[in-house]
């Protein structure tokens, strides 16, 4: 079976371009989450959604970022405009249900914001 | 608030031999989940082993256990005949089994793992 699905692998950006990550989920999974992973931070949780419904976005670090789930295999993480702190890697993470079930990663998307 | 520490920035073992990377946890809650994830130089995040906090048993994949202390709050891991592909950097993390807001991961700093051969 497939499993998570992140494109791109790596991006690079001028500050203030707009960038878009995108995200399929493992087939069946009912939750997605968003992650990001910096030096300074490590790994945060940024926003999930069960059943294609924003739970808590409380993780977002400013209106700069939205996240939406169109439908069950996919999702976009957009920021806009860029700028040179967003750098990091975002990981995109599905389970099976909300609660009581495992997180599996995809690869992550390295973003670079110059 | 749930926070999860791991003391050892860095670990080094022999190929073959075995070492343990600590972590400690604080939590109120008595029923929770407890992962160890692996990310290599891919970056990619690999679920090593979980282990629920209302099992006595503590959980074993291959090469891999965990010793689940949890009146001490502690959750080490093992890893036996170490081998050049066990090199990465370890996470152990946390989940709350009550759902709502704390369904995400807290995760710990990492510990870098180097397998010396």
């Amino acid at each position: 079976d497939a499993g998570v699905i992140q494109s791109p692998r790596h991006e690079v950006t001028e500050m203030g371009q707009e960038v878009t990550l995108r995200c399929k989920p493992i087939s069946g999974h009912n939750s997605l989450f968003w992650y990001r992973q910096t030096m300074m931070r490590g790994l945060e949780l940024l926003i999930y959604f069960n059943n294609n419904v924003p739970i808590d976005d409380s993780g977002m670090p400013e209106d700069r970022f939205s996240a939406k789930m169109p439908n069950a295999s996919f999702s976009t993480l957009k920021i806009q405009p860029s700028e040179p702190r967003d750098s990091a890697v975002y990981f995109c993470a599905s389970s099976l249900e909300l609660a009581r079930d495992t997180q599996y990663f995809g690869p992550g998307t390295r973003l670079t914001v110059l | 608030a749930q926070t999860v520490t791991q003391s050892q920035p860095e670990m080094s073992v022999q190929e073959a031999e075995t070492v343990t990377l600590s972590c400690t946890y604080d939590t109120s809650e008595s029923d929770y989940y407890l992962f160890w994830y692996k990310q290599p130089p891919s970056r990619q995040m690999i679920l090593v082993i979980r282990q629920e906090a209302y099992k006595q048993q503590n959980a074993t994949e291959n090469r891999f256990s965990v010793n689940f202390q949890k009146a001490a709050k502690s959750f080490s891991l093992k890893i036996s005949d170490s081998q050049l592909g066990d090199a990465a950097m370890y996470f152990c993390a946390y989940r709350s089994s009550y759902g709502g807001a704390t369904n995400k991961l807290i995760f710990g700093t990492g510990t870098l793992l180097a397998v010396q051969p």
